[in-house]
């Protein structure tokens, strides 16, 4: 079956520096993928969407990269800000002719002052 | 609206009673989706609508769980027999498109 993972562990990184997160699947070609941040207590907010024959797509300090043959999808945020500590969502389509997306358990990022 | 509205934000039920949780999309977005979202996981997709019908149903975990779009806004997701496991978040998204989904805040339901 369809299988999204994403570092479970709590990512640590130092203000100003770059963070990068993970987010690889087996089992299926997603067409494209999306990426979501989540805070306390409230619903997904959207960021970016990578199609396959996008290598990178950059949104101001975000940048996303698709690699279809490691079946991976890297998040990037560089000059991070403690204000972009969040979870972090990866989220293909579901796949197998069904709708909606299936998300990754996400990773919790915090920016240290 | 500007954003897709939840209410209620809280609910809490005892075990065995019916609740509805109403969800309401942002204007125009055609597209509407019911996802729960337990501790530690991401949401969990439940059904999708295009405008009055469900498209797509198939996350429904059992037959207590029903939802409806009867004028292609407002939705209700209606859960009967409500059992301790339905403890979860319910979000609610909409959209235009289809990508780029809009999600309320969320309905956090205990049942006790």
């Amino acid at each position: 079956s369809q299988k999204i993972e994403q570092n479970s562990e709590a990512l640590n990184i130092q203000e100003g520096k770059t963070a990068t997160l993970t987010c690889n699947y087996t089992n299926y070609s997603p067409a494209y993928l999306q990426w979501y941040r989540q805070d306390p207590g409230r619903g997904p907010v959207f960021l970016l969407l990578i199609r396959e024959n996008e290598k990178e797509k950059r949104k101001e300090r975000l940048k996303v990269t698709f690699d279809t043959t490691l079946k991976q999808s890297l998040f990037h945020i560089t000059a991070s800000q403690p204000a972009d500590s969040a979870t972090y969502l990866c989220a293909p389509p579901a796949g197998g002719g069904a709708d909606g997306l299936t998300f990754g358990k996400g990773t919790h990022l915090i920016i240290q002052p | 609206g500007a954003g897709v509205s939840q209410t209620p934000s809280n609910k809490v039920t005892e075990k065995g009673k019916y609740v509805e949780l109403r969800c309401d999309p942002i204007s125009g977005h055609t597209a509407l989706y019911w996802y729960r979202q337990s501790l530690g996981q991401g949401p969990e997709f439940l059904i999708y609508f295009q405008g009055t019908g469900a498209a797509d149903d198939s996350g429904l975990p059992n037959d207590r769980f029903f939802a409806v779009r009867p004028e292609g806004s407002v939705s209700t997701l209606k859960i009967q027999r409500t059992e301790r496991g339905d403890s979860a978040v319910y979000l609610c998204a909409s959209s235009k498109t289809g990508y780029g989904y809009t999600f309320g805040s969320g309905t956090r339901l205990t049942v006790v």
